[in-house]
């Protein structure tokens, strides 16, 4: 079946690291995606990993993935306040015209 | 230049009446969707056009009738509003000939049924 599971909420200081972690069931998903929503916005991507990489890094954001476990995590170094929103998880299973997304992780960061 | 646009951006209305709300995107992709986020922020998929035809439809009351006009069009009826209806309401669109399914939301709609 297609589910992706997070953890709901996170709390952090500023300038502490943040990981948010993810599982995902669909072995056959090419692309996994972290989106970044905003208070009364629509989600936007923030970043995503081809499923034959185990890690990727785009500035403050390291995504890792264990394709065995299944396993995505988010990490942002040097967390600010700007950082608090909701980060959903999400995968593309091959061959369909629908991204699966997780409930979504509330990151609090508390200054 | 935005993106993806949806109005209204906030629809407050009684039980029973009928609404749309419109989509438009200008980044021409082939595939448009509507996703429903409930009070609790789960995002869940109702429905995905690919060049004006439905590909997905996942289980909606049939209340809700999606309609696409041209490729950069979609727009949402809602008939006999009910009070479940209540949520935020978001298009968004890909590009299929891309490499991911990145997907580009719009900004909401957020639907009140009194």
């Amino acid at each position: 079946g297609e589910d992706v599971e997070q953890s709901l909420f996170l709390s952090v200081r500023e300038g502490d690291s943040s990981v948010i972690n993810c599982t995902y069931t669909d072995s056959s998903s090419t692309y996994l995606y972290w989106y970044k929503q905003e208070p009364g916005a629509g989600l936007q991507l923030l970043t995503y990993i081809f499923s034959n990489m185990d890690m990727k890094q785009d500035q403050r954001l390291t995504v890792l993935l264990n394709k065995k476990d299944k396993h995505l995590s988010l990490r942002i170094a040097d967390t600010q306040t700007g950082d608090s929103a909701i980060y959903f998880c999400a995968e593309s299973p091959t061959g369909g015209f629908k991204t699966i997304f997780g409930a979504g992780t509330r990151l609090f960061v508390k200054a | 230049d935005t993106a993806v646009s949806q109005t209204p951006k906030y629809l407050v209305t009684q039980m029973g009446n009928d609404k749309s709300i419109k989509c438009e995107q200008n980044l021409g992709h082939d595939t448009m969707y509507w996703y429903k986020q409930d009070s609790k922020k789960f995002l869940k998929i109702m429905f995905s056009y690919n060049n004006k035809e439905l590909i997905i439809n996942e289980t909606v009351p049939n209340r809700f009738s999606p309609k696409s006009p041209d490729k950069a069009h979609l727009n949402l009826h809602i008939n006999s509003l009910e009070l479940g209806d209540s949520a935020v309401y978001f298009c968004a669109s890909s590009d299929d000939r891309g490499h991911t399914d990145t997907q580009y939301f719009g900004p909401g709609t957020r639907l009140t049924v009194l």
